[in-house]
């Protein structure tokens, strides 16, 4: 089946840790993009990547890093400099020339 | 600044009753729009997209666009308490790369009552 898939669905992180948020895609899609979703609020854009070996910053990409070294895979990590890290990260995808995203699961992350 | 609005709700409904989301956005020449569902604890879902001025039909679901007044809306005919959820505006708006990236509203949540 073709989708986008996150892991782990649940996180639970330590102050002072960092973690990764895997991504996946078997969709052959070009563009994939990290959001952040709090309650009540709309969705907010981390980083994205149009291409393989190259990523831009979002609105909100302070305290997370990714990396883009294969086109199904856009891992995020969330670094001890995010000061507020509990939220839902949703990762998306979609191909060039195209603007319908679509979206993985989710993964709810909780700083304990 | 790029906005998308949407009135945040509770929007309740009778079950066979129209449901009207409203959203406005504030970059005017935008060009794509979408609406969104997502169920609670799930992450949004893709019901429509609309590119061009006047209404698009999809089953129950109406999208219509009116780029001069920068407003799209989406109806749902005959409700069923299966459609409450929280359904998510999303504008394409040109502010990095160059495809553009997606603005959310913060998204109207729809209760249907049986």
């Amino acid at each position: 089946d073709g989708g986008i898939t996150q892991s782990p669905k649940y996180l639970f992180r330590k102050e002072g840790q960092n973690v990764t948020l895997s991504c996946e895609q078997n969709l052959n899609h070009d563009a994939m993009y990290w959001y952040r979703q709090d309650p009540g609020q709309g969705l907010r854009l981390i980083y994205y990547s149009q291409i393989v070996n190259d990523f831009q910053k979002g609105d909100i990409a302070e305290g997370y890093s990714v990396s883009r070294e294969k086109k199904e895979s856009f891992p995020l990590t969330v670094t001890s400099a995010q000061k507020n890290p509990t939220a839902f990260y949703l990762c998306a995808s979609t191909s060039t020339g195209w603007n319908e995203q679509f979206f993985g699961p989710g993964t709810r992350l909780t700083v304990l | 600044q790029k906005e998308v609005e949407q009135n945040s709700g509770p929007l309740s409904v009778p079950e066979g009753a129209i449901a009207s989301l409203n959203c406005t956005y504030s970059d005017r020449v935008s060009q794509s729009f979408f609406w969104y569902r997502q169920y609670s604890g799930k992450s949004p879902e893709l019901i429509m997209s609309i590119y061009s001025n006047g209404d698009k039909e999809d089953g129950r679901f109406t999208a219509q666009l009116n780029k001069a007044s920068q407003y799209v809306s989406l109806l749902i005919r005959d409700s069923q308490p299966s459609d409450s959820a929280t359904y998510l505006c999303a504008v394409l708006m040109n502010y990095g790369g160059s495809q553009g990236n997606l603005i959310f509203g913060k998204g109207t949540k729809l209760s249907v009552k049986p």
